[in-house]
């Protein structure tokens, strides 16, 4: 079955600073990749997504970039702001496997 | 867009006792529906999953179950509780045409 890595499992950075988070699959089938941000208590909510047939996409301060060859994609927050703190979780496959979660901690 | 109902949102069981959490789907026809169990300040676990009623496939072994007795209704089960099964219970769902899951608000289950 899938197996989605994901690191690190902590990230502090300043107000400002880029974040990068990484995240790893084993199964080549996968073609469909979330993000997921999740405040303290609350449930998790989708950020933004990449199909197999893309190599990377934009929303504003957000982009996700997919490199299928090496199975693995990444998680892209320019101009963090405090509100960005959260954990995130990316997934992987039809039936989603998740990783186990990066807290950001953006400090102004 | 789909909406997700989850209830109830906060319970506190004894050891042994029974659960029911129910979810049910609006919005959306024959949908895929999922279970995920997050224990304090971990990750997401996958549960169960169905892609129609009577279909229930099981991730993890457990003294948990779950059942579709409608299109849009899922429903977690166990008949008798442990401390383990402490955590945020998510129901989710997904369009049988589609891969984007959506979750509903959760359920925070403490077992004492």
């Amino acid at each position: 079955g899938e197996n989605v890595e994901q690191h690190p499992s902590t990230l502090s950075v300043q107000e400002g600073d880029s974040a990068v988070i990484k995240c790893t699959y084993s199964d080549s089938a996968s073609n469909y990749f979330p993000w997921y941000k999740q405040e303290l208590g609350k449930r998790p909510q989708l950020i933004i997504d990449i199909r197999s047939n893309v190599g990377e996409k934009k929303d504003q301060r957000i982009a996700v970039t997919l490199n299928k060859t090496a199975k693995h994609f990444s998680l892209h927050i320019t101009e963090t702001q405090p509100e960005d703190s959260a954990v995130y979780f990316c997934a992987a496959r039809g039936v989603l496997i998740f990783g186990a979660g990066t807290r950001l901690a953006v400090h102004p | 867009s789909q909406t997700i109902h989850q209830w109830p949102a906060t319970l506190v069981q004894p050891v042994g006792s029974p659960l029911s959490l129910e979810c049910t789907v609006e919005g959306t026809s024959n949908p895929n529906l999922y279970w995920y169990r997050q224990a304090a300040g971990r990750g997401l676990q996958l549960l169960f999953y169905s892609v129609g009623i009577g279909q229930i496939s099981s991730e993890v072994p457990q003294n948990l179950s779950a059942s579709r007795p409608q299109d849009r209704q899922f429903i977690l089960s166990s008949k008798k509780l442990l401390l383990s099964d402490s955590g945020f219970y998510l129901c989710a769902s997904s369009p049988a045409t589609g891969n984007t899951i959506y979750f509903g608000e959760g359920s925070w289950l403490t077992v004492v």
